[in-house]
């Protein structure tokens, strides 16, 4: 899974309750991104960062936050305020040195499902 | 808005045969596109770029075309494999290339 890891591989929530979702990357990636994927649907940007301390909101941000203390770390708190939070969520890395047109590298998924 | 659709029906190909999949854009001005591969339940795996002054791309047994014109853009896998079943994902950027769009995906069977 190219050098990004993500933790846990599933995770179990109740409603109400915050979660946080660990991504980490070892590829001295500058850009990071989180994408949430439903059944039969597209990846959808969640959030994105291209340097430490600084990110966007994507097309889907509202019920999450994040952070970017460090360039290897890009963790993704989904909050209570999330209201259909059980889904597959990926993260990715690119490498912004290669231009415009480089490939993401995408983690192994969590699978989160609120109980 | 920006729409990106791909063949929503799964498509079933006979081993040794040409899968073609389509990606369809609309309201975008891609600089470039790229196809993925995701098998269930991980993430998806880069296979091929394109850019927009690009008319043709081959790797190995892949073959990707595109054409800003129709604003389209078509997938083979030649000389298919059961191997190759998998979802195929299609994303569009732009030229900042700060955000890509992916679509929904086709998922491809492919028999013995």
């Amino acid at each position: 899974d190219g050098g990004i890891t993500q933790s846990p591989k599933y995770l179990f929530r109740k409603e109400g309750q915050n979660v946080t979702l660990s991504c980490e990357q070892n590829l001295n990636h500058d850009a990071m991104y989180w994408y949430r994927q439903d059944p039969g649907q597209g990846l959808r940007l969640i959030y994105y960062s291209q340097i430490v301390n600084d990110f966007q909101k994507g097309d889907i941000a509202e019920g999450y936050s994040v952070s970017r203390e460090k360039k290897e770390s890009f963790p993704l708190t989904v909050t209570s305020a999330q209201k259909n939070p059980t889904a597959f969520y990926l993260c990715a890395s690119r490498n912004q040195a290669g231009g415009p047109s480089g490939e993401q590298f995408f983690g192994p998924g969590t699978r989160l499902t609120v109980l | 808005s920006q729409k990106i659709e791909q063949n929503s029906e799964a498509l079933n190909i006979q081993e040794g045969k040409t899968a073609t999949l389509t990606c369809n854009y609309t309201n975008y001005s891609p600089a470039y596109l790229q196809w993925y591969r995701q098998d269930p339940g991980r993430g998806p795996v880069f296979l091929l770029l394109i850019r927009e002054n690009e008319k043709e791309k081959r790797k190995e047994r892949l073959k990707v075309t595109f054409d800003t014109t129709l604003k389209q853009s078509l997938f083979h896998i030649t000389a298919s494999q059961p191997a190759d079943s998998a979802t195929y994902l299609c994303a569009l950027a732009d030229s900042s290339a700060s955000k890509i769009i992916f679509g929904s995906g086709t998922r491809l069977s492919i028999r013995p």
